[in-house]
């Protein structure tokens, strides 16, 4: 199992600019999520999902744009990217919701935007 | 609102130095509590979940343990390759989200 996968590691964009991160696991998990990290605070929740075609939004959903066709994949969409965005970015995954049970991290994806 | 603080910011510890780490939470009616591990450029590693008050799970070198308003990690005798961040987080009942504390650097000098 590779777990949960992430693409690309790092990024910059251009002010304006619009991208989508991915995301994929391989361990059938129902709920996926994704987070931002910023220094001196803590993961923040931008989107999650409870299953294909079902989603939902976070602490943060704010420029950001998801969809969930596939329990496999669950990329994350920046539409018009500002440097407010610029932080490390993590998708989860968890078999059951993610209070009940751990949730597995993908790699994080570095994103600057100048 | 949900709230977990986490402290010390930061720990620096010599080898075999045991010392604890503090996750103070509010939460209206607790799911479960986290703990990870976070080396730097990676992400998250789960280590324990807790349920419920008085529990307490271990595993090698640590051990943590929770109560009504708090959760502790217990770092006994640690080793440089316990030097990471560690992540608090709390899951409300009714909810399906984490919420993170901002988490605690742990150094360990040889």
């Amino acid at each position: 199992n590779a777990g949960v996968t992430q693409t690309p590691k790092f990024q910059v964009l251009k002010t304006g600019q619009s991208m989508t991160l991915q995301c994929a696991q391989d361990m059938n998990h129902e709920y996926m999520s994704w987070y931002r990290q910023d220094p001196g605070m803590g993961l923040r929740l931008i989107h999650y999902s409870v299953g294909a075609g079902i989603t939902d939004q976070g602490e943060v959903p704010n420029g950001y744009n998801v969809s969930r066709s596939t329990t496999e994949d669950f990329p994350l969409r920046l539409l018009s990217a500002a440097p407010s965005q610029t932080s490390v970015y993590f998708c989860a995954s968890s078999y059951s919701p993610p209070g009940v049970t751990e949730a597995f991290f993908g790699q994080g994806t570095r994103l600057t935007v100048v | 609102e949900d709230q977990v603080t986490q402290s010390p910011e930061a720990l620096r510890l010599q080898e075999g130095e045991s010392s604890s780490l503090n996750c103070s939470y509010t939460v209206s009616g607790l799911r479960g509590l986290f703990w990870y591990r976070q080396d730097p450029g990676k992400g998250p590693e789960f280590l324990f979940t807790l349920y419920s008050a008085g529990e307490e799970k271990e595993k090698e070198r640590l051990k943590a343990t929770l109560t009504k308003k708090e959760s502790f990690l217990h770092i006994t005798a640690p080793k440089p390759e316990d030097s990471a961040t560690y992540l608090c987080a709390l899951c409300a009942g009714g909810s399906e989200k984490l919420v993170f504390g901002k988490g605690t650097k742990l150094t360990v000098n040889p």
